[in-house]
């Protein structure tokens, strides 16, 4: 059964500070590892990552796949308030981009 | 960008009633959409995959009597939940993929969520 695991699974930092999120995964046929935002409903887009140590940036976020370890990371610099919400990591598989499983999310609180 | 609106966001009902949630795709056709599963603090849980004029694929577990799924245009879905139970109450959320876009847009467009509450 595939699986996607996140850590931690809440962390509460101050304005400014740099986060870093966790994910690992197991899915069989991988094809592809993203990252979303869910703040109260619908989980917004965030990166796809494919390929092994290419680092994906928009903004003050970042995110990078290790396809030997089957890890990502999402970093986050210099957090402002807007940046609370669960944060969903899904790898997808079993030959097609979209099938995805989702981790159980890292819910990101801002302490103003 | 790419919308899916999803309706009824909120509904609550009887228990042994059936509801049913429209998932559009607004400026896209959909030959496939994805109806998931959100229980409080737990993560998205695939149930099935709508196609397009054929049978949903149902996730294991997954019960398709109780969860009807009709994918009858390129840009709807509905999931019907038959005979509702309390323990049917969560937040059920759709995802659609635009066909006509490239694999470097890949990516799924969600819905806001339908919250049930079986009483």
């Amino acid at each position: 059964e595939d699986k996607v695991v996140q850590s931690p699974l809440s962390l509460v930092v101050h304005e400014g500070d740099t986060v870093t999120l966790n994910c690992s995964y197991e899915v069989t046929n991988f094809r592809s590892l993203l990252w979303y935002k869910q703040e109260k409903k619908a989980p917004t887009f965030l990166f796809m990552l494919t390929s092994s140590g290419i680092e994906k940036k928009s903004g003050r976020l970042s995110s990078i796949l290790d396809k030997k370890e089957l890890f990502s990371i999402l970093n986050i610099t210099a957090t402002q308030t807007g940046d609370s919400a669960v944060y969903l990591c899904a790898g997808s598989g079993g030959g097609s981009n979209y099938k995805l499983t989702f981790g159980k999310g890292t819910l990101l609180t801002m302490n103003p | 960008g790419a919308v899916v609106s999803q309706h009824p966001s909120r509904v609550i009902c009887k228990s042994g009633t059936s509801v049913k949630i429209e998932c559009r795709s607004l400026d896209f056709q959909a030959t496939t959409m994805f109806w998931y599963r959100q229980f409080p603090k737990q993560s998205l849980m695939l149930m099935a995959t709508s196609n397009e004029g054929s049978k949903a694929t149902y996730e294991q577990g997954v019960e398709k009597d109780k969860f009807l799924i009709n994918h009858a245009s390129l840009t709807l879905s509905t999931l019907t939940v038959t005979s509702a139970h309390p323990e049917d109450s969560s937040f059920y959320i759709c995802s659609a993929r635009d066909q006509l876009a490239d694999s470097g847009a890949n990516v799924l467009t969600f819905g806001a969520g339908s919250r049930l509450t079986v009483l």
